[in-house]
């Protein structure tokens, strides 16, 4: 069973399109954090939330923390070509530290132009 | 910086062999992990490290040795490798005290016949 679900898996959309991915569970997590992954390179960090209800944006990605810090959403606006990859998901359950994270499934973006 | 490389990018192996994939990381982080990544599986936590001299267990560890003598390197050992171990697979780092930004390496795929 995925601690960490993510919704949709597959988005195809076209250039200008807006998109929101969800990740939700059921479990509380310290903190949660977004990686964009592209094909045959490792994951890269796009942002942490770590506050219920926090929001944060970076340029036209505008990530979301749930108030009771169980889930969380990606909302692009505007989608370019070079937006495609795979966005994940990731939650630290429970406070332990160091990193200890837990993986969405993923969900591919392709924008076409 | 190198940031934290991987060696090699790309590996087939027979069932039954052993081989040990390196990860290296030039930023004197304290934590370092192994991650694999299966389609729809997003990735998995096999084994991580606080520090030097320190191991510990992640979400599917079996099959799979750690060590870690140094700062630097955290080599991953696979014992006797079975098909169901064909994956890519991802080392990070992560300085303590941002626990939850976690730098990935480039990946290695790993194919076992």
């Amino acid at each position: 069973t995925q601690l960490l679900e993510q919704s949709p898996q597959f988005l195809s959309i076209q250039e200008g399109e807006n998109l929101t991915v969800y990740c939700n569970s059921s479990s509380v997590f310290s903190s949660l954090q977004w990686y964009r992954q592209e094909p045959g390179e490792g994951p890269v960090l796009l942002v942490t939330v770590v506050t219920g209800g926090e929001v944060k944006k970076l340029k036209r990605l505008t990530f979301q923390f749930g108030d009771a810090r169980k889930d969380s959403s990606l909302h692009i606006t505007a989608a370019q070509p070079g937006d495609t990859g795979l966005y994940l998901c990731a939650g630290e359950v429970g406070g332990t530290s160091y990193g200890k994270l837990t993986f969405g499934q993923g969900t591919i973006l392709t924008v076409h132009p | 910086n190198a940031g934290v490389t991987q060696t090699p990018k790309f590996q087939v192996l027979k069932t039954g062999q052993s081989m040990t994939l390196q990860c290296a990381q030039d930023m004197n982080h304290e934590y370092m992990s192994w991650y694999r990544q299966d389609p729809g599986m997003g990735l998995r936590l096999i084994h991580y490290s606080v520090g030097a001299g320190i191991t510990d267990q992640g979400e599917v560890p079996n099959g799979y040795n750690v060590s870690r003598s140094t700062t630097e390197d955290f080599p991953l050992r696979l014992l006797s490798a079975a098909p169901s171990q064909t994956s890519v697979y991802f080392c990070a780092s992560s300085p303590a005290y941002l626990s939850y930004e976690q730098y990935f390496g480039p990946g290695t795929r790993l194919t076992v016949t």
